[in-house]
Parts: structure tokens; C-alpha cells; sequence
């Protein structure tokens, strides 16, 4: 099925480092969201954009809706080692009664203390 | 407890056996969905229920696949004929459905079920 394009795949790096990844998509999407997965846990949501040009904060973490409505990125300040999960952003068309996400393959983030 | 519980959290079995992944969703959602989650891979959908609606089953892999939702609640996953293949982790998400008939964005999901087939 469809996915977007999420990079990058991993990431290591020192606590305290700032981070960035982002999402790419052909579609234009309404949604973006991302959502963050700990090792044996389903993802949990941290931040859900709606708007593009939106940008939207969550403590250290800080998002954007692309103003072309087909990417967005995700940013986390001074990183540290809780940070460490799964990273994957979703995106949602409302084509007709589309009304399932479309998912990136994840980021994989390692914070070294 | 208020989230979405799973059930089992762990199952092994054998290759060609049925197995029966349970779902419960939080209380008032009526939006539910199944993911799968191959290692080190992205979610990948595989049926979604809301209310009354003939499910989406888009995404089930193979006729080997199929699921139900009872009462508008609980569901079950059943895999018949399991293969080396179907070995993931099985995720079920719930969700608010607006008054304009759109899932809500939030997603919950359940710790999951690992599923083994030897």
C-alpha cells in the first residue's frame, strides 16, 4: 500500500544533541501526525498538524505541516535518553470516506548518555 | 484500565494452526483498528471497523485473514492456516469519531500481541 517517504531510517546520537527527521509524500495530505514507539508499547501520538505552514510544539519536540501539504518534519531539542523509540509519522487524505493513516517506516533513534 | 488492552500479549505456535488476537478498545470508540508490525518495519493497516459500517478489509494480506467486532466493541483477528510468514506483532488502535463521520486523529493503540509461528 501506500507509504511516505520518512528519513532518516536511524539515528545515534550524544544526549543533549538536537534532532530532526521528516516525511515525505506524492499525495497531498489534510493531517500529519506523529507518533512515537517505546520498545514492546503500541505508538502513542505527540503532535498532530492540520494546517499547513502549521507549526506546533510539545515541550522539546517541535513539528511542522509543509506549506506544499506534502511533507513535514519533526525536531527535538537538547535530546535525552527517554527520547530513545521509534519515530513514525502518519498522514491522512479525506478523498471520499478515506479514513485510514498512511504511516513512514519509523525512525529509529539512539541517544548515548 | 482505560486504554485499549490486547490479548494475548505473546503467542507461539505452530505452523498451520488457527489463532484468535483479541481486541479490546476503549470504552465510547467507535473506530477500531488492526496493524501489523513486521521487526524493525512500519505499521502496516489491515482492517478497520466503525459503528455499523461494513468494515474496510483492504489491507488483510490473504483470505487467510479475516476479523469481527461483536457489540461494537471487542474484536478478534482470526489467522487460519498460520505460515513462518504471519510471525508480528498485531496491533489494534480505537479512536472518537467526529459528528461528521471522520475518525478522530488520535489513535490509541494496545501494547499489542507478538505473534510466533514455528
Amino acid at each position: 500500500g501506500q507509504q511516505l517517504n520518512q528519513s532518516p531510517q536511524s539515528m545515534f546520537i550524544q544526549e543533549g544533541e538536537d534532532v530532526s527527521m521528516n516525511c515525505t509524500s506524492s499525495s497531498i495530505f489534510n493531517t500529519w501526525l506523529w507518533y512515537k514507539q517505546d520498545p514492546g508499547e503500541g505508538p502513542v501520538l505527540l503532535i498532530a498538524l492540520y494546517k499547513a505552514g502549521e507549526l506546533t510544539s510539545n515541550g522539546r519536540l517541535t513539528a511542522q505541516f509543509g506549506i506544499t501539504r506534502k511533507d513535514s518534519f519533526l525536531n527535538i531539542s537538547a535530546s535525552i535518553p527517554s527520547d530513545v523509540g521509534i519515530y513514525f509519522c502518519a498522514g491522512r487524505t479525506y478523498a471520499g470516506n478515506n479514513r485510514k493513516l498512511i504511516w513512514g517506516l519509523g525512525t529509529s533513534l539512539a541517544v548515548n548518555p | 484500565g482505560a486504554g485499549v488492552s490486547q490479548s494475548p500479549s505473546n503467542k507461539v505456535t505452530e505452523k498451520g494452526k488457527d489463532v484468535e488476537l483479541r481486541c479490546d478498545p476503549i470504552s465510547g470508540h467507535t473506530a477500531l483498528y488492526w496493524y501489523r508490525q513486521s521487526l524493525g518495519q512500519g505499521l502496516e493497516f489491515l482492517i478497520y471497523f466503525q459503528g455499523n459500517s461494513a468494515p474496510d478489509k483492504s489491507g488483510l494480506p490473504s483470505d487467510r485473514f479475516s476479523a469481527e467486532r461483536t457489540g461494537g466493541s471487542v474484536s478478534t483477528l482470526t489467522i487460519q492456516r498460520t505460515q513462518q510468514e504471519d510471525s508480528a506483532v498485531y496491533l489494534c488502535a480505537s479512536s472518537l469519531v467526529s459528528l461528521a463521520g471522520f475518525s478522530t486523529d488520535t489513535q490509541y493503540f494496545g501494547p499489542g500481541t507478538r505473534l510466533t509461528v514455528l
